[in-house]
């Protein structure tokens, strides 16, 4: 998995819950990206950045949040956790702009 | 690990025997197309990649075709052996400075019959 470390692995939470995952790695990597994975969709962008405190967001970003202070961590926080976020979360990683990505082993994360 | 893609098309072959599968990609401008495979509760897992300047590609018993008229890529696997058993994804960018916004399709399970 190319050095990346995505904690917690499975976490269960309330609707209206903030909840926060994180993604560590050890590639000094530049770009980072986090995903969500859910039946009938495959891997949806939610957020990248392309470096220490530049993010932007992804094709399904409304009602998350991310920050990266130093290189090697991409947190994704959901501000009010809602069932509809309930779903497999995979951060990902890449050296440059246009190669491929390494994933992580992913966060299931379910909203009750 | 939860069970992606309840209703994925699949691909059942024997033990052996080329496996092909494919894609219908959807931006003309893509410029980069890649593959992966997923295991049951792990990660997308690189297995081979194209550039839109070339048609084919090969790695170590995959082959990647691109066909830019039609938007179409296919994987095509050698003697399929048990450890394929997977959901393949291909995915399709058009990188920029920002980054490698992979955009995926809906994925294929793959079933090796021993």
């Amino acid at each position: 998995d190319a050095g990346i470390t995505q904690s917690p692995r499975h976490k269960v939470t309330e609707t209206g819950t903030p909840v926060t995952l994180r993604c560590h790695q050890t590639e000094n990597h530049r770009y980072m990206y986090w995903y969500r994975q859910d039946p009938g969709h495959g891997l949806r962008l939610i957020h990248y950045s392309y470096g220490v405190k530049d993010t932007d967001k992804g094709e399904v970003s409304d009602g998350y949040s991310v920050s990266r202070s130093k290189t090697e961590d991409f947190l994704l926080t959901l501000e009010s956790a809602t069932s509809s976020q309930t779903s497999v979360y995979f951060c990902a990683t890449g050296a440059s702009a246009n190669e491929k990505l390494f994933f992580g082993s992913g966060t299931q994360l379910s909203v009750l | 690990g939860e069970s992606v893609g309840l209703h994925l098309p699949t691909l059942s072959v024997q033990e052996g025997d080329n496996s092909i599968i494919n894609c219908a990609y959807s931006n003309s401008a893509s410029d980069y197309f890649i593959w992966y495979k997923q295991e049951s509760g792990k990660g997308p897992q690189f297995i081979i990649d194209i550039r839109s300047n070339m048609d084919k590609r090969q790695g170590q018993r995959v082959t990647v075709l691109l066909n830019k008229t039609v938007k179409h890529l296919s994987l095509q696997i050698a003697a399929t052996q048990p450890g394929d058993s997977a959901v393949y994804f291909c995915a399709e960018s058009l990188a920029n400075n920002a980054g490698n916004m992979l955009t995926f399709g809906g994925g294929t399970r793959l079933m090796v019959k021993p």
